[in-house]
């Protein structure tokens, strides 16, 4: 039982670099985010889907691209990294049922 | 400007004593809210949650209070133990969708 999985799970980048985080899901969610976790900030929403084609701002989508193409897959891009955006970053997915998101282990971004 | 508020950044507890983790949130058209626990190096995981026509929900160890006309809610775990020690976090949903909204989180440590 995969869960969520993202890849990779560390990464580092130079200024201008450009990146995909990856994100799969095998729980046939409709439902698919992403977050990162800064020092003294939480978690915040950077994008999210509510379906295959669909895919909307969270609270802070500057700098960072989405697209979903298939339920499975939630694909982060960072077109030209930023320190930034160092980070760590978390996709989630979930059900109808609010009590049924699960988040992948993270994956770590260092921009130099 | 943060929706969700955690001002306890961390607590102690003895082992055996309640845990008392609170939050605060601004957003009244928050609907449900929900606690999260991460242990380093892994996503978070949910933990119990609560619905606003509700003001307590209990899950063994594990109670949420809300109070809406004040806009807090806490988590009570009791009696705590050592394996609680994680940092937890506070989320929050509006009416529509599952992207959440989190607090900056609290990081409880039992000491045995």
């Amino acid at each position: 039982n995969a869960g969520v999985t993202q890849t990779p799970k560390f990464q580092v980048l130079k200024t201008g670099q450009s990146m995909t985080l990856q994100c799969a899901q095998d729980m046939n969610h409709e439902y698919m985010s992403w977050y990162r976790q800064d020092p003294g900030m939480g978690l915040r929403l950077i994008h999210y889907s509510v379906g295959a084609g669909i895919t909307d701002q969270g609270e802070v989508p500057n700098g960072y691209n989405v697209s979903r193409s298939t339920t499975e897959d939630f694909p982060l891009r960072l077109l030209s990294a930023a320190p930034s955006q160092t980070s760590v970053y978390f996709c989630a997915s979930g059900g109808i049922n609010r009590d049924s998101v699960f988040f992948g282990e993270g994956s770590r971004l260092t921009v130099l | 400007d943060q929706q969700v508020k955690q001002n306890s950044p961390s607590l102690s507890v003895q082992e055996g004593r309640i845990s008392i983790l609170n939050c605060d949130y601004t957003n009244s058209m928050f609907d449900y809210f929900l606690w999260y626990k991460k242990y380093p190096a892994e996503g978070p995981t949910f933990l119990i949650s609560i619905s606003s026509i509700k003001d307590k929900n209990e899950d063994g160890r594990f109670t949420v209070f809300l109070n809406k006309s004040a806009k807090h809610l806490s988590l009570h775990i009791v009696p705590s133990q050592p394996g609680d020690s994680a940092v937890y976090f506070c989320a929050a949903s509006e009416v529509v969708g599952n992207q959440f909204y989190f607090g900056t989180g609290t990081s409880l440590t039992v000491i045995p």
